[in-house]
């Protein structure tokens, strides 16, 4: 059974520090891997998909890696603002498209 | 970008009522429709996929005659969550597939608060 950790559960950081979030899965067959933001009480945002055959994916300040075969992704946020604070969601698909979701990293970034 | 609307945004029930909960894609025809449930500080733990026209399929542990799901058409999915109890309790959240298509789109949170 797939399990997805993701760690740290929580992070408080100063404005502008650059920063990365862990995301480990116990099952490397997957079809994808993708980083979702949660604001409080809201739905989810997508913020990137990364195949399986792709090794990372950048948007903006954004860039996160795969490493499929030790089971463990990142997300790289450069130069934090306070807007960016928010639950980060890892989620790995399985070949039937269901998504398998961590617990989330919370993010709080001071001004 | 596809849009999944997702209503009511919030309900408050007294126990023992049954609450359904819409999801639809406005803008694509979605042929697979997940639900999941989040907890307070915890995940999204997937409680069932539903397919166009067939019956849900649930996930270990999920009651089926709890969570009553419905896919009656290529845009619209409902929850119902029968006979509620303050346990139930939860933010519900569905999720739809692009025909074809692997990116998931998801709606934007039922919190089901039941007394």
């Amino acid at each position: 059974k797939q399990e997805v950790t993701q760690i740290p559960a929580a992070l408080s950081v100063p404005e502008g520090e650059n920063l990365v979030l862990n995301c480990s899965f116990t099952d490397s067959a997957i079809y994808n891997l993708q980083w979702f933001r949660q604001d409080p009480g809201k739905g989810l945002t997508s913020l990137l998909l990364i195949q399986s055959s792709q090794r990372e994916q950048t948007s903006g300040r954004l860039n996160a890696s795969l490493d499929k075969s030790s089971g463990r992704s990142t997300l790289y946020i450069a130069a934090s603002q306070p807007g960016d604070s928010a639950t980060y969601l890892c989620a790995v698909m399985d070949s039937s498209y269901k998504l398998i979701f961590g617990s989330g990293t919370r993010l709080l970034v001071r001004p | 970008g596809a849009v999944v609307s997702q209503h009511p945004s919030r309900v408050i029930c007294k126990s023992g009522t049954s609450v359904k909960i819409e999801c639809r894609s406005l803008d694509f025809q979605a042929t697979t429709m997940f639900w999941y449930r989040q907890f307070p500080k915890k995940s999204l733990m997937l409680m069932a996929t539903s397919n166009e026209g067939s019956k849900a399929t649930y996930e270990q542990g999920v009651e089926k005659d709890k969570f009553l799901i419905n896919h009656a058409s290529l845009t619209l999915s409902t929850l119902t969550v029968t006979s509620a109890h303050p346990e139930d309790s939860s933010f519900y959240i569905c999720s739809a597939r692009v025909q074809a298509g692997e990116k998931l789109f998801f709606g934007s949170g039922t919190q089901l608060s039941v007394l």
